[in-house]
């Protein structure tokens, strides 16, 4: 099983609607990495998070980490087609600066 | 700008080559990272490296090896290549305490026929 949980697995939006993707993890999150990756191509950061209750936002994209700091959240508002992709959370759940992924959301934007 | 750059976006092998995947950071980042990368799984991590000849199983080392030679070069070998280790396989780095996390080759999907 994943030791961390994202849902959906895939999400299709109409152009301009709000969406969020979860993560969850049944241990404590030393850091919360969200990352962003094209069909085919590397991952692009973009924001961590490490105490619990931070939130974070870029541009359209806010991520907030949960007091118990075992769940994240990633909500986009006005969804546009250049949102569109594969999102993955990554954790520490060690403090070992190693990282674990979810298993991504793949994110369709419908014109 | 500051990069991380595996060799080849695209291989196709036959079963029981050995594979050499390159990857090179121009960071001087310590850490380095081998994932690979399947639907409806994730990435998952094959081994890393938190310096120059060191090297640690991930979750999944079976059938790989690595190389670190010098910091800024982290090879993933393939010591006789087998079709379900058809996957994308992502390069990463990182600082030793880094609060921006790793940082992303392009990937490279191997095929093995």
């Amino acid at each position: 099983s994943q030791e961390l949980e994202q849902s959906p697995q895939s999400l299709i939006v109409q152009e301009g609607k709000n969406l969020t993707i979860n993560c969850t993890s049944s241990k404590t999150l030393y850091g919360l990495y969200w990352y962003k990756q094209k069909y085919g191509e590397g991952l692009i950061f973009l924001m961590m998070l490490q105490k619990g209750g931070e939130e974070k936002s870029h541009e359209k994209i806010t991520a907030k980490l949960d007091e118990k700091k075992q769940q994240s959240s990633l909500h986009i508002t006005a969804s546009q087609p250049s949102h569109a992709g594969i999102y993955l959370c990554g954790a520490d759940l060690q403090g070992a600066q190693k990282l674990v992924f979810g298993q991504g959301t793949r994110l369709t934007i419908n014109p | 700008d500051v990069k991380v750059t595996q060799s080849s976006r695209y291989l196709v092998k036959r079963t029981g080559e050995k594979v050499f995947l390159e990857c090179v950071q121009d960071m001087d980042h310590e850490n380095m990272f081998w994932y690979r990368q399947d639907p409806g799984l994730g990435l998952r991590l094959i081994y890393f490296s938190y310096d120059v000849k060191m090297k640690e199983k991930g979750d999944i080392p079976e059938g790989y090896s690595v190389s670190r030679e010098k910091k800024e070069r982290f090879s993933l070998i393939l010591e006789s290549a087998s079709t379900n280790q058809t996957s994308m396989y992502l390069c990463a780095s990182s600082r030793l305490s880094d609060s921006l996390g790793y940082t992303f080759g392009s990937g490279t999907r191997l095929t093995v026929v």
